[in-house]
């Protein structure tokens, strides 16, 4: 099974500020990693597919990044509906998992 | 619009069986991978069950043998049939449009299943 590790956990910035959340993995996943966002009594959403591909409507501010066992989400520049957690998942073998998830905390 | 909605959820008991619906609309669902993925209370994301377009099956360790994932394309419809349930089964269950060969595309707003005496 891979493992996906995030961190850090939890991430306290402010509006406007830079979000980086990273996303490791305990072998190779290519680039099959995607990333969800979950806010308060939601369902996750799709942000990026497949490493680096916004999903369709999703702010430019979203980036996604890697390959191979390192992966990056940045928000450029937090707004304030952005705080929420988010989550890495990886495609590339059965069994399908999640990171543990990083909590995106208003400072 | 893309939408799944949920059903079945509901207070079990241990040992118990239900079984979980999805009913989907807004696209092509027979060309679709479709998956459940499930939230405990509190905690992170954990993967089912998913079922391919072409009805491959897969499961995650925690419920083979005990979970059967199921879908009716002239219904629109997924299933989850769901026996020998435990207290650890206690969660959201989340029906989810795609997996296996794409990322999870859309999701319900899921249905909660609590399994207690």
């Amino acid at each position: 099974e891979i493992v996906l590790t995030q961190s850090p956990a939890t991430l306290s910035l402010s509006p406007g500020e830079r979000a980086t959340l990273s996303c490791r993995a305990s072998q190779s996943v290519g680039y099959y990693l995607h990333w969800y966002q979950q806010k308060r009594g939601q369902a996750p959403r799709l942000l990026i597919y497949d490493a680096s591909n916004r999903a369709t409507g999703l702010p430019a501010r979203f980036s996604g990044s890697g390959s191979g066992t390192d992966f990056t989400l940045t928000i450029s520049s937090l707004e304030p509906e952005d705080f929420a957690v988010y989550y890495c998942q990886q495609r590339s073998n059965w069994p399908l998992t999640f990171g543990g998830g990083t909590k995106v905390e208003i400072k | 619009e893309v939408q799944l909605v949920e059903s079945g959820g509901g207070l079990v008991q241990p040992g118990g069986s239900l079984r979980l619906s999805c009913a989907a609309s807004g696209f092509t669902f027979s060309s679709y991978a479709m998956t459940w993925v499930r939230q405990a209370p509190g905690m992170g994301l954990d993967w089912v069950s998913t079922i391919t377009y072409s009805l491959g099956t897969y499961y995650a360790d925690s419920v083979e043998g005990r979970f059967t994932i199921s879908r009716d394309n002239s219904k629109n419809t997924l299933y989850l049939q769901m026996d020998s349930l435990r207290a650890e089964d206690t969660a959201v269950y989340y029906c989810v449009r795609g997996g296996g060969s794409s990322s999870f595309l859309s999701w319900g707003q899921g249905t909660l299943l609590t399994v207690s005496s």
